[in-house]
C-alpha cells in the first residue's frame, strides 16, 4: 500500500497569514483527498484533488481560502489562506488506494 | 448530509478487559464500511473494509462485524492492551470514490 509523507506535522502561525500543507505519496495515484478535523468534531472532507484538473471543493469550503495544487500524480499541496483561530485544526491529506484509503499522519495547525 | 455516529465518544478500559464500540450509518446507498485506528501524530491505520451484510472480519486481538440492512457496525477488542489506546474511526463510503463520511470516533485509553 502506498505512504504518504505529510509535511509540516504542527505548527503555530498569526492570524492573517497563509501555511501551505504538502503530501508526498510514495507511489502515482489518481485520487487525493484534504480533511479538516476540528476540535471535537469529525473528519470533514475539504476537496477531492485530481491531476490535470482542479479540484472539487464540498459545500462550505472555496478555492480562494483553500487553494489546491496537484501538479502530478504523486504530490499535492494544500494552503490555508488568511488564517484565523477558527481555522485551528489537524488537517489530512488522502489517496484512494485499491479497495481503501491511505493518509498522511496530518498537520495539527494552531491560529494565534 | 449524512449520518455516521460512533459511540461511545471516549472509552477507559482496565488492561485485559474486553471492549467494543458501535457505528451507525444510512442503510442506503451502502458500499462498504472502513474501520481506522488513529494514534496521535501517525497516520490513521486501516484496520477493516467491509462490505458485504453478515460481514465478520479479525486481525489480531480485533474483530468487527456489519449490518447493513440495519446500519450498523461493532469493533471488538480482545483483551486490551495499553497499545491498543488510539482513536477509532469508522467512515461510510458509498463507492465510485465518492465522499466518505467519517463518524467522531470513539477515543480509547487502555489503563495498564
Amino acid at each position: 500500500s502506498a505512504v504518504i509523507s505529510q509535511k509540516p506535522s504542527r505548527d503555530i502561525c498569526q492570524r492573517g497569514t497563509s501555511l501551505t500543507i504538502q503530501c508526498q505519496v510514495d507511489s502515482q495515484v489518481t485520487m487525493m483527498f484534504w480533511y479538516r478535523q476540528q476540535p471535537g468534531q469529525s473528519l470533514t472532507l475539504i476537496a477531492t484533488a485530481n491531476q490535470g484538473s482542479e479540484a472539487t471543493y464540498e459545500s462550505g469550503f472555496v478555492i480562494d481560502k483553500f487553494p489546491i495544487s496537484r501538479p502530478n500524480l504523486t504530490f499535492s499541496t494544500l494552503t490555508v489562506s488568511n488564517m484565523s483561530p477558527e481555522d485551528s485544526s489537524i488537517y489530512l491529506c488522502s489517496a484512494a488506494v485499491g479497495d481503501g484509503y491511505t493518509f498522511g499522519s496530518g498537520t495539527r495547525l494552531t491560529v494565534v | 448530509i449524512l449520518n455516521v455516529e460512533q459511540s461511545p465518544q471516549s472509552l477507559h478500559v482496565q488492561e485485559g478487559d474486553s471492549t467494543n464500540f458501535t457505528c451507525s450509518f444510512p442503510s442506503s446507498n451502502f458500499y462498504a464500511l472502513h474501520w481506522y485506528r488513529w494514534e496521535t501524530a501517525k497516520s490513521p491505520e486501516a484496520l477493516f473494509v467491509m462490505t458485504l451484510n453478515g460481514d465478520e472480519k479479525k486481525k489480531g486481538r480485533i474483530s468487527a462485524t456489519l449490518n447493513t440492512k440495519e446500519g450498523y457496525s461493532y469493533l471488538y477488542i480482545k483483551g486490551s492492551q495499553p497499545e491498543d489506546s488510539a482513536t477509532y474511526l469508522c467512515a461510510f463510503d458509498s463507492g465510485g470514490y465518492q465522499k466518505v463520511t467519517f463518524g467522531i470516533g470513539t477515543k480509547l485509553q487502555v489503563i495498564p
